[in-house]
């Protein structure tokens, strides 16, 4: 198993631009979620799905889209790049259905919009 | 949802054991705690997680108080790589189901 895979590691974006971070995960789990974590400071949800076809807004969904359409990928969306938006983030994914059920961390995104 | 108190910052020497605290008090009767730790800016790390019994594995102990309402995180033996920030976080339910809602975390240093 590859477990979760985020893609880019490293990216610069110019304010107005658009992009998409890929994630990927190969452990069939329900549950994906993506974070955002600025210099310094915590985690932050963004957007979460608990399987295809179904996503709901986190804590700081402002600027992002997501999409579901399969088990294995959740890619997060954005559409025109802000200077507030320079953040590191991060993809998790767990098997859900239960509390009992430990999370999977992708290495993360490293986003600057200039 | 039940949040999360923790302290911002905590000392320890390497070698000694290190205790992080938290705070959960309005936690749910079937609600987890979890731990993570995340070092510089890598993904974060499970470590361990628990319902009401203390728990131990290969990186860490448990302690969860009987009321629920904070735990410990106890590192026996502290080295200069478990420098990180240390998150607990309790399972929360959100409208189409669960989600993980993560605090500000606690930054520890441990001191040769």
């Amino acid at each position: 198993n590859a477990g979760v895979t985020q893609t880019p590691k490293f990216r610069i974006l110019k304010i107005g631009q658009s992009m998409t971070l890929q994630c990927t995960q190969d452990m069939n789990h329900n549950y994906m979620y993506w974070y955002r974590q600025d210099p310094g400071m915590g985690l932050k949800l963004i957007y979460y799905s608990v399987g295809a076809g179904i996503t709901d807004k986190g804590e700081v969904p402002n600027g992002y889209n997501v999409s579901r359409s399969t088990t294995e990928d959740f890619p997060l969306r954005l559409e025109l790049a802000a200077p507030s938006q320079t953040s590191v983030y991060f993809c998790l994914s767990n098997r859900g259905g239960g509390l009992n059920t430990e999370a999977f961390f992708g290495q993360g995104t490293s986003l600057t919009v200039v | 949802d039940a949040k999360t108190t923790q302290p911002t910052s905590m000392d320890c020497a390497e070698g000694r054991a290190a205790n992080l605290p938290c705070n959960h008090s309005t936690i749910s009767g079937n609600e987890y705690v979890y731990w993570y730790r995340q070092i510089h800016s890598q993904g974060p790390q499970y470590i361990i997680h628990g319902l009401k019994n203390n728990e131990t594995n290969e990186m860490a102990s448990l302690i969860i108080t009987e009321d629920r309402k904070s735990s410990t995180l106890i590192l026996p033996h502290a080295t200069l790589r478990d420098t990180a920030v240390y998150y607990c976080i309790v399972r929360v339910d959100g409208t189409s189901g669960s989600r993980l809602t993560f605090g500000e975390g606690t930054q520890l240093t441990v001191n040769p």
